[in-house]
């Protein structure tokens, strides 16, 4: 089974829109994180936001927010105001747990997110 | 956040060649990652290099082929051994520090290897 999914192949958005880009995830360890992060045609990964599993409220970090819903597994992010800038590949992901000697990153398959004008 | 420099950031690499890329952060860090993003695919996990010890390979990902170094907190070599075109990929370090912000896995700017 897969431990992320993303549903969303690819999204478009008009400028100063907001968005959603989903995730879900599977687990059956207690700890976990979820992470998202953005990769532009350069390649390089973009951290953008974290949310751990025990944390009570759901995370912010500017324009972006994270809709975590534990219940459902799931943790969509909100990207609010879309820029041009935010056109981009954008990379969901858990880590299921931290023993201080591996800790590892599953992730998603990725959504292509396009923002017109 | 640490800074993290990857060399080379692209190359074009004859089969049967191998390749070394280099991971530079700017401050020490517990633990150093490295994985491949194949064309149009996610994110692997080749493996975690250990500091003064050998690395821990994934599943599917042997040494002979991924030879890992890191001598020190700050530094790590993947090297891509007998290329074939099925090595041609997106390679990107990343670091974590537990304990310190450790939420927060930081990966550097990838090489981007083409293998003819």
């Amino acid at each position: 089974a897969q431990k992320i999914t993303q549903t969303q192949p690819g999204m478009f958005v008009q400028e100063k829109e907001a968005v959603t880009l989903d995730c879900t995830y599977d687990t059956s360890d207690p700890s976990y994180g979820l992470f998202w992060y953005k990769q532009p045609s350069s390649g390089e990964m973009i951290f953008l936001i974290y949310q751990g599993s025990y944390d009570q409220q759901n995370a912010t970090e500017g324009r972006y927010s994270l809709n975590f819903q534990k219940a459902r597994k799931s943790a969509n992010l909100v990207i609010s105001a879309s820029q041009l800038g935010d056109s981009a590949m954008y990379f969901c992901a858990m880590r299921e747990r931290f023993t201080g000697t591996a800790s590892k990153l599953t992730f998603g398959t990725g959504t292509r997110l396009q923002v017109t004008l | 956040s640490a800074v993290i420099s990857q060399k080379p950031s692209r190359d074009i690499c004859q089969r049967g060649t191998s390749l070394t890329i280099q991971c530079q952060v700017d401050s020490q860090v517990t633990m150093m990652f490295w994985y491949r993003q194949q064309p149009g695919q996610s994110l692997t996990l080749i493996a975690t290099a250990n500091q003064g010890s050998e690395a821990t390979y994934e599943s599917g990902f042997v040494i002979d082929k991924f030879p890992i170094s890191r001598p020190n907190l700050t530094f790590s070599t993947l090297t891509v051994s007998n290329m074939s075109p099925e090595d041609s990929s997106i390679y990107l370090c990343s670091v974590a520090n537990p304990g310190q912000n450790n939420e927060k896995l930081f990966f550097g700017s990838g090489t981007q290897l083409s293998v003819l």
